[in-house]
């Protein structure tokens, strides 16, 4: 079992360029969250969907989008990238439904944006 | 919504010392609080976690004590080793709601050989 992993590992970006972060899992996990990590100041979530086709905004949106067509995939696009979002993003998964709530996370995604 | 305090930020032990991180929350309706431990280049791993109907929860080296009427939590290692040094996150949220956790931001913890 995979479990949830996300590509690519790691991206140097333009200023202005748009990417698209994947995040897929195996796990039938009904909830998937994106987190973006910076130095001191913990995981800060970005957007965050309880079930496939339906989303919602976390604490820090703004210059992100997501989309929830399936179960298993969470993509995050940044249509427009600037240097302040250079950071780790970790997408994460849970069965909030089951009986545990635990967060899986994925690997990670260096971005730095130049 | 939900704030969650960590304290402190890091922390520097010496092995087979004891380390403990205190996290404070404000929403008296969360009854779900994890713990993950995140080591260096890695992803965050849940290492214990407490539902607001118990105390205390205990696995091997590690303990997590709750306080709801103060709105705190902690988590107790003993006898530390190096292979403990990482950064811990505490979080807290509502099981059987929505299910959004708010994390603290984290404490550095370092174990001197």
């Amino acid at each position: 079992t995979a479990g949830i992993t996300q590509a690519p590992t790691s991206q140097i970006l333009a200023a202005g360029r748009s990417m698209t972060l994947r995040c897929t899992q195996d796990m039938r996990h009904n909830a998937m969250y994106w987190y973006r990590q910076d130095l001191g100041l913990g995981l800060r979530l970005i957007h965050y969907s309880n079930t496939a086709g339906t989303t919602g905004k976390g604490e820090v949106p703004d210059g992100y989008s997501v989309s929830r067509a399936n179960t298993d995939d969470f993509p995050l696009t940044l249509a427009s990238a600037v240097p302040s979002q250079t950071s780790v993003y970790f997408c994460a998964s849970s069965d909030v439904a089951g009986s545990t709530d635990t967060q899986y996370f994925g690997p990670g995604t260096r971005l730095t944006v130049l | 919504g939900e704030n969650v305090e960590q304290h402190p930020s890091t922390l520097s032990v010496q092995e087979g010392d004891s380390a403990v991180i205190k996290c404070t929350y404000s929403d008296s309706a969360s009854n779900y609080f994890p713990w993950y431990k995140q080591e260096l280049g890695k992803r965050p791993q849940l290492i214990i976690d407490i539902r607001s109907n118990v105390g205390e929860k205990k696995d091997q080296r590690i303990a997590v004590t709750l306080n709801k009427t103060a709105k705190h939590f902690s988590l107790h290692i003993t006898e530390t080793q190096p292979e403990d040094s990482a950064v811990y996150f505490c979080a807290a949220s509502i099981r059987g709601g929505s299910y959004i956790p708010t994390f603290g931001r984290g404490t550095s913890l370092i174990v001197h050989p």
